[in-house]
Parts: C-alpha cells; structure tokens; sequence
C-alpha cells in the first residue's frame, strides 16, 4: 500500500519560515493536500490540489509537490499556526501522512 | 455557511453496533460525495469510507469492509455510518467531511474542504 512520510515533528521561531515535508514514491505525479489540526478541534484544509489555498486560508500558506516530495511552507510563522499538519494523496484510496508536530517557540 | 453536525457516538463494547449520523447544512448535499474519516486517540487521521451523491458507489477502509455500512438520505441532508462488530482498535473520534473529489487526464483532485467536529467511539468493556 501507498505510504506517505512526515517528520513528526518541526520547530520554527515566530516570523521564521516553517517547512514541512511529505514523502512518497512518485509523489510528484499526484495531487497532494494539506490539513491544519490544532489541539481539540477538527482538521482545516490549508491547501489543496499542490498549491491552491481554500479561502480564508492567509497568504503566508503556500504548497509545492515534486519529484517524490511535497512541502507546505508557512512564511512568517505566527503562534497560532502551532498545530499538527497532515498530507493527504490519492492512491487507489485516500492516504494520509502521519502528522508533523508544528512547534512555535 | 457550511455546517456538518456528528451524532451518535458513545461507549460501545466490543462485538456491539453503533450508527453515527451526519447533518449538513449550508450546501446542496445532493451534490457532493460524502467521507468518514477517524482519529484514535492521540494518532493521525484515517479515511473509512466515502460515498457518491446518489449512493451508488461505496468505498471502505480494507480493515472495516463488512462491518461498516456508509449511506445517505438527500431528502434529510444526512450521512450515516453503521458500525458492527466494534472491535477495540475501532476506538476514535469519527469525522464526517465534504468530498468534492474529482478527476481528469492529470490525475485525482482529492480533499476534503469541510469537517465536522466530530464523535467519539469508545469500544471497551
């Protein structure tokens, strides 16, 4: 079965850049999407389709897939982007990464 | 605005049924595919089954195939999921979601643009 790979956890100063990966073979060659969950609450849709933000979603979210790695960038992290982020893909059924800890400290 | 409300949840022992249900507002339902998506406590997220507008097409997790039971009802704007023989490992918060998946010669455009907040299985004697 199709895996997806995420660093469980990440670290970034506020107003840093944070970047977040997600590995699978050929991930390049399929639509890849990210959901934001923070503490108690339900999984956000930041980006979809590679790159294209859901409204709502601040411009500082940004995505790019190639090769076998996907990444969502989040420029001039803020402390209420603390949460966990999962990619998802499609391959013959969903599949979602892991889960990376986002910490804003 | 679109509003996705789970019910049903609740403790269940093990071999037991439980049938959580899915109110959507704000949207045509009729329009869209429809997801369950659990969490067990402290993991990540996992896809269970979704459902085409009409009902005729069903996809399962391989691990519930034969225990879960994924339908709709358009005229009520509702999602439902039977659950049968729970086993422990069931134990999650179950999410419903939008599906506004699709595809074309480039590939899959799978997501899932609106969650509910989701309802707790525990399965445990």
């Amino acid at each position: 079965s199709y895996e997806l790979t995420q660093p469980p956890s990440v670290s970034v100063s506020p107003g840093q850049t944070a970047t977040i990966t997600c590995s699978g073979d050929k991930l390049g060659d399929r639509y890849v999407c990210w959901y934001q969950q923070k503490p108690g609450q339900s999984p956000v849709l930041v980006i979809y389709q590679d790159k294209k933000r859901p409204s709502g979603i601040p411009e500082r979210f940004s995505g790019s897939n190639s090769g076998n790695t996907a990444t969502l960038t989040i420029s001039g992290t803020q402390a209420m982007d603390e949460a966990d982020y999962y990619c998802q893909a499609w391959d013959s059924s969903v599949v979602f990464g892991g889960g990376t800890k986002l910490t804003v400290l | 605005e679109v509003h996705l409300v789970e019910s049903g949840g609740g403790l269940v022992q093990p071999g037991g049924s439980l049938r959580l249900s899915c109110a959507a507002s704000g949207f045509t339902f009729s329009s869209y595919w429809m997801t369950w998506v659990r969490q067990a406590p402290g993991k990540g997220l996992e896809w269970v089954a979704n459902i085409k507008q009409d009902g005729s097409e069903k996809y399962y997790v391989d691990s519930v195939k034969g225990r879960f039971t994924i339908s709709r009802d358009n005229a009520k704007n509702s999602l439902y999921l039977q659950m049968n023989s729970l086993r422990a490992e069931d134990t999650a918060v179950y999410y419903c979601a939008r599906d506004p998946h699709y595809s074309d010669t480039t590939g899959y455009f799978y997501y899932f643009d609106y969650w509910g907040q989701g309802t707790l299985v525990p399965v445990s004697s």
